[in-house]
């Protein structure tokens, strides 16, 4: 059964608080995503990696980075967190557009920033 | 600019009626695909359909239909004979650079869908 992992569903940190959302696929996919969710707002995307170390700016990438270490890994990382992050945050892994067109999800990380 | 519209923000219909969902999207990419989503309210999101930006004819699945016109560049999503468990979220995105590597997959503000008893 194909997966993606996201690490914590439901999180909370203090504002300036350095916080980590990992997401894991094994489906061997080159293309990983990381989005938020906000009511009225859809999904945005945050960054985008097409291969390992590499990554490309979504729509919404300030106070943001992205980590891509290895294949089936892909960090998001709010280097100071700040109350206008809560939100829901999807992680999702396909192959590259031009091998198919299945993007599998995970299931979602809620974060709190207090 | 907002590459992928949905612009009702709330839609409701009675059981077992049809129902669409607007899209419209825009690009200069000739090769793109689009997708339409379901999340529920336990927030998986759910494929439901997707329209290549070559194929000839309007993708269906099952009493999904995607309406796509391409020189409108709309894809709106019509569900047949709606059921209560059609409640939910509905997301239209878009993935341009279907013959590349490094294709986005971006999303639409959603609509949500009640359905009536």
């Amino acid at each position: 059964d194909v997966k993606v992992t996201q690490s914590s569903r439901y999180l909370v940190k203090r504002t300036g608080e350095k916080v980590f959302l990992e997401c894991v696929q094994d489906m061997d996919h080159e293309n990983m995503f990381w989005y938020r969710q906000d009511p009225g707002l859809g999904l945005r995307l945050i960054y985008f990696s097409y291969d390992v170390k590499m990554k490309e700016k979504g729509d919404i990438p300030e106070g943001y980075s992205v980590s891509r270490e290895k294949k089936e890994r892909f960090s998001l990382i709010l280097e100071s967190a700040s109350t206008n992050q809560t939100s829901m945050y999807l992680c999702a892994s396909s192959f590259p557009a031009r091998s198919g067109n299945t993007i599998y999800f995970g299931e979602g990380s809620w974060l709190t920033v207090v | 600019a907002q590459k992928i519209t949905q612009t009702q923000p709330g839609m409701f219909v009675q059981e077992k009626e049809a129902v669409t969902l607007d899209c419209t999207y825009d690009t200069s990419d000739p090769s793109y695909g689009l997708f339409w989503y379901k999340q529920p309210s336990s927030g998986e999101m759910i494929f439901l359909i997707y329209q290549g930006s070559y194929d000839q004819q309007n993708a269906t699945e099952g009493r999904y239909s995607l309406n796509f016109q391409k020189a409108r560049k709309s894809a709106n999503l019509v569900i047949s004979a709606s059921q209560l468990g059609d409640s939910a979220m509905y997301f239209c995105a878009m993935r341009e650079g279907l013959e590349s590597n490094t294709g986005k997959l971006i999303f639409g503000q959603g609509t949500t869908l009640q359905v009536k008893p």
